[in-house]
Parts: structure tokens; C-alpha cells; sequence
């Protein structure tokens, strides 16, 4: 069974914060892909990373930074100095290698406050 | 280079009536998925089209609901009849391979908001 469990519903932080969105998921695969998607207040799902289980390595993009844990079954996602634009709902999927589907946490909803 | 595109962006309709779904691909994928976020829950997987095709049905929640996608280019997402239960945002990405032959990802479009009263 594949699972992705965002245990924070709802964090607020004040802007220049870092925050820290957490993912944990399960799998039986060994290999599948996690990804990370924003939907900002338009609702639509904006990509922003794909990580592949055979990978390990963190990732920066900007303020944005992702923590992929193997031995903890984590995927999380930090942005750095956090600003009002960052507000939305953040999702963190998993697709295994034989499905097409994702399975998506039940998202996190970031307000960043001036 | 166009996104996914749905319409309706929003529909309210009673329980008992029919609402169909758009969904308009980027040109050129022929993967195809729909999903839908109930309640503020999770978003769940719905079907999966290749082409015309209809290649992974598994996530359709009973036969009141019915997706097509005649000629490999948009599809539709009727249900009919509406329950209360099937309120809520559903969503359609598509891509040019599947996940696991890729290094891309979905894109997915805006969402319709259905409000089944």
C-alpha cells in the first residue's frame, strides 16, 4: 500500500521565517518518485519537484530546499526566508514504479504574514 | 506553450442532475489523468487515460461516473446522477510519458469546483 501522511494541516509563520513542511510517506516499491506541488490561492497545481527513490541527494532551488530521507521514509521541504508570495497549500505525492497514479498527502496550508 | 486547461472553472448544480467535465491537455500528451479533492481531504486518484484509452479506472468511485476521451485529445467526466457527496474540486493533469519511463511529472490543470446542492 502506498501512503503520504502531512502531518501539519496548517502553519502560519511571519515573513523572513524558515519554515519546514513535512512528508512522510510509505511504500513496498523500491523504486518510486516523490514530488512536492504548490497550489496557490488560482488553485492550480504548480510543479516543483520530482525526486526518484534511487537519489538521494538534497536539493536547493532558490529558498526552496528538500530533505529526501530514505531511513525515515521523509521527504521534507524548507523554504528559506519565507515570503507573502509562498502562501498556499503545499501537497507532497508519491508515485510508485508500476503505477501512473499519485497518492497525495493531504496538504499543508502555509500563511506567511507580513 | 499552453497548460491543462477544465472547464467549467466552477459548477453548482442540484443532486439528481448531470454535470460533465472538461479537460484539455497539453498538446502533444498522450497521458491523461483525472483526480478530484473531496472535503478538504487528500487528492485521489481517479483514471488514467493513454490516448483513447482508458488504461487505470481503478480510482472511480462507482458508475455514476463516466470519463471518455474520443479521439486521444480532450476528455469528459460526467456524472450522472449527482450525489452531495460528490462535491468538491476535480482536478486533470496530463503528460507525455508515463511517470515511471520519465524524469517529467503531471501538469495539472486549475481544477473545477463542483457544488452538488
Amino acid at each position: 500500500a502506498q501512503k503520504v501522511t502531512q502531518a501539519q494541516t496548517e502553519i502560519s509563520v511571519v515573513e523572513k521565517e524558515d519554515v519546514t513542511l513535512d512528508c512522510v510517506y510509505e511504500t513496498r516499491d523500491t523504486t518510486y518518485y516523490l514530488f512536492w506541488y504548490k497550489q496557490p490561492p488560482s488553485g492550480e497545481l504548480v510543479f516543483l519537484i520530482r525526486r526518484n527513490s534511487f537519489d538521494e541527494q538534497n536539493e536547493i532551488s532558490g529558498r526552496y530546499s528538500w530533505n529526501f530521507q530514505k531511513s525515515t521514509s521523509s521527504f521534507n521541504f524548507t523554504i528559506t526566508a519565507s515570503q507573502v508570495v509562498d502562501s498556499a497549500v503545499y501537497f507532497c505525492a508519491l508515485s510508485g514504479w508500476n503505477n501512473n497514479d499519485m497518492r497525495f498527502g493531504a496538504g499543508t496550508r502555509l500563511t506567511v504574514k507580513p | 506553450e499552453a497548460g491543462v486547461t477544465q472547464f467549467p472553472s466552477h459548477s453548482v448544480i442540484e443532486k439528481g442532475q448531470t454535470v460533465t467535465l472538461r479537460c484539455d491537455p497539453i498538446s502533444g500528451h498522450d497521458n491523461l489523468y483525472w483526480y478530484r479533492r473531496v472535503m478538504g481531504k487528500e487528492i485521489k486518484f481517479l483514471l488514467h487515460f493513454v490516448k483513447e484509452s482508458k488504461q487505470d479506472e481503478s480510482g472511480m468511485p462507482n458508475n455514476r461516473f463516466l470519463a471518455e476521451r474520443t479521439g486521444g485529445t480532450y476528455s469528459t467526466l460526467k456524472v450522472q446522477p449527482a450525489e452531495l457527496e460528490d462535491s468538491g474540486v476535480y482536478f486533470c493533469a496530463s503528460s507525455i510519458y508515463p511517470i515511471a519511463e520519465s524524469t517529467d511529472t503531471q501538469y495539472f490543470g486549475p481544477g473545477t469546483r463542483l457544488t452538488v446542492l
